[in-house]
């Protein structure tokens, strides 16, 4: 069974400070990880996805594939960041696509 | 560019009525599916369509049915809520059906069952 784990469902940084949201996961195929955001009154969106290798408004994400796990980071957080963020996981188990699981979030609160 | 779109956006009901969650999607996307979101609980997913004409079972499709009227439309159905099916609800869309397709979201249909 594939399964996210968030374990931090609420985290507090002060602006500047540096910001890792962890993520871990089980999967017994081929992974595909992504990061999703939902600032206030607002839709959820993809922040990034791990085969594209890009910084989106400066976060990052490595997949580590021994550890099993796909941390968000950002040396430097800005309270525009404040938002909730869900890490999910997808791809291919047995050559057949698998739809998205979700995380159960973590709510991000940037302090001045 | 309305995307993802979800009517309505809130809903009270009394335990034992019934309701249709409409959602419909300008991308021509042929992937659609429904979520709920539950405080400590994520999003799970509730129904899907791969395709036109097709629909499955996600993780919690109990007391829900779902029809994919069109390639835009695909609705949810509550026949008969109860107070646990008290929630945010989301549709969303991706191109393709797979776990490698980003996915796009709806504003959510927040829905209280009294």
């Amino acid at each position: 069974a594939q399964r996210v784990t968030q374990p931090e469902k609420l985290l507090s940084v002060f602006k500047g400070a540096p910001v890792e949201l962890k993520c871990n996961y089980s999967y017994s195929g081929s992974p595909e990880l992504f990061w999703y955001v939902q600032y206030s009154r607002q839709r959820l969106q993809l922040l990034l996805r791990h085969i594209s290798r890009e910084s989106i408004k400066g976060f990052t994400a490595d997949l580590n594939k021994g550890e099993t796990s796909f941390h968000l980071k950002k040396p430097f957080a800005q309270e525009e960041d404040s938002a909730m963020y869900y890490c999910a996981l997808g791809g291919f188990s047995s050559g057949s696509a698998r739809q998205l699981t979700f995380g159960s979030g973590t709510q991000l609160t940037v302090l001045p | 560019n309305a995307g993802v779109t979800q009517t309505p956006k809130f809903q009270v009901l009394k335990t034992g009525q019934s309701m249709t969650l409409q959602c419909a999607q300008d991308m021509n996307h042929n992937s659609m599916y429904w979520y709920r979101q539950d405080p400590g609980m994520g999003l799970r997913l509730i129904y899907y369509s791969a395709s036109e004409g097709t629909t499955d079972k996600g993780e919690v499709p109990n007391g829900y049915n779902v029809s994919r009227l069109n390639k835009r439309e695909f609705s949810l159905r509550l026949e008969s809520a109860a107070p646990s099916q008290t929630s945010v609800y989301f549709c969303a869309s991706s191109e393709r059906f797979g776990g490698n397709q980003p996915q796009h979201f709806g504003d959510g249909t927040r829905l209280s069952i009294l």
